[in-house]
């Protein structure tokens, strides 16, 4: 079973609102990313958890603010979001970080 | 550095044609990985194939088809008698070893049209 689950599917926000995602898998996966896409874009790598350890951030503002929990939940906590930050998220999970990445569904983020 | 290119961007077929999908990859790594995802409208990137560097030999999974070939850095996707489900936008990623990211490329957006 390769799934990754994310809430919400959707989300609006204005730009004072604080709002969480969240992702969760349970196929037993130690590294967890998150991306942000863009229309007609690829996705654009943002954090890196491997074993509940950050690994990788990839020079984001400190207006996302990861955090993983445990090994089967990552969240991105948003503050302060920016109209440019409207994009698709999207969360993937993997063996370990040399393994294949199994993507969720995204959440749609619509910043007002 | 590791890039890939994927260079037509829109591709529309009629039902039941065939569609080639290019990719085009750099890297310094020996040792490699090269993956194919589908992204339909709903959004979620669905894996469709990993290959390895050292596992030359092409790959047919139903009307999928890989042709991997080092000899020219490409790696390209065959759809074989397309349906409307085909419809999505495919990606094309590689990854070095020891390197913890991906490198997509911009995509392909595929039309198949009834």
């Amino acid at each position: 079973d390769t799934e990754v689950t994310q809430t919400p599917k959707h989300l609006v926000m204005g730009m004072t609102n604080k709002k969480s995602l969240k992702c969760e898998q349970h196929m037993g996966h130690r590294a967890m990313y998150w991306y942000k896409q863009k229309a007609k874009k690829p996705p654009e790598l943002m954090f890196v958890y491997s074993y509940e350890k950050l690994s990788i951030n990839e020079s984001v503002p400190s207006r996302f603010s990861p955090e993983c929990p445990n090994s089967s939940l990552l969240n991105l906590h948003l503050h302060a979001l920016q109209p440019e930050d409207s994009a698709l998220y999207l969360c993937a999970s993997s063996q370990d970080l040399a393994e294949t990445q199994y993507f969720g569904p995204g959440t749609r983020l619509l910043v007002l | 550095a590791q890039k890939v290119t994927q260079a037509q961007t829109e591709i529309s077929v009629v039902e039941k044609e065939d569609v080639t999908l290019d990719c085009v990859y750099e890297t310094r790594d020996t040792t490699y990985y090269l993956f194919w995802y589908k992204q339909p409208p709903s959004g979620e990137l669905v894996f469709l194939i990993r290959r390895n560097s050292f596992d030359e030999q092409n790959e047919i999974s139903g009307r999928y088809s890989w042709n991997f070939q080092k000899s020219t850095s490409s790696f390209n996707f065959t759809i074989t008698a397309s349906q409307v489900v085909d419809s999505a936008v495919y990606f094309c990623a590689l990854r070095g070893y020891g390197n913890n990211r991906l490198a997509f490329g911009k995509g392909n957006q595929v039309v198949v049209i009834p």
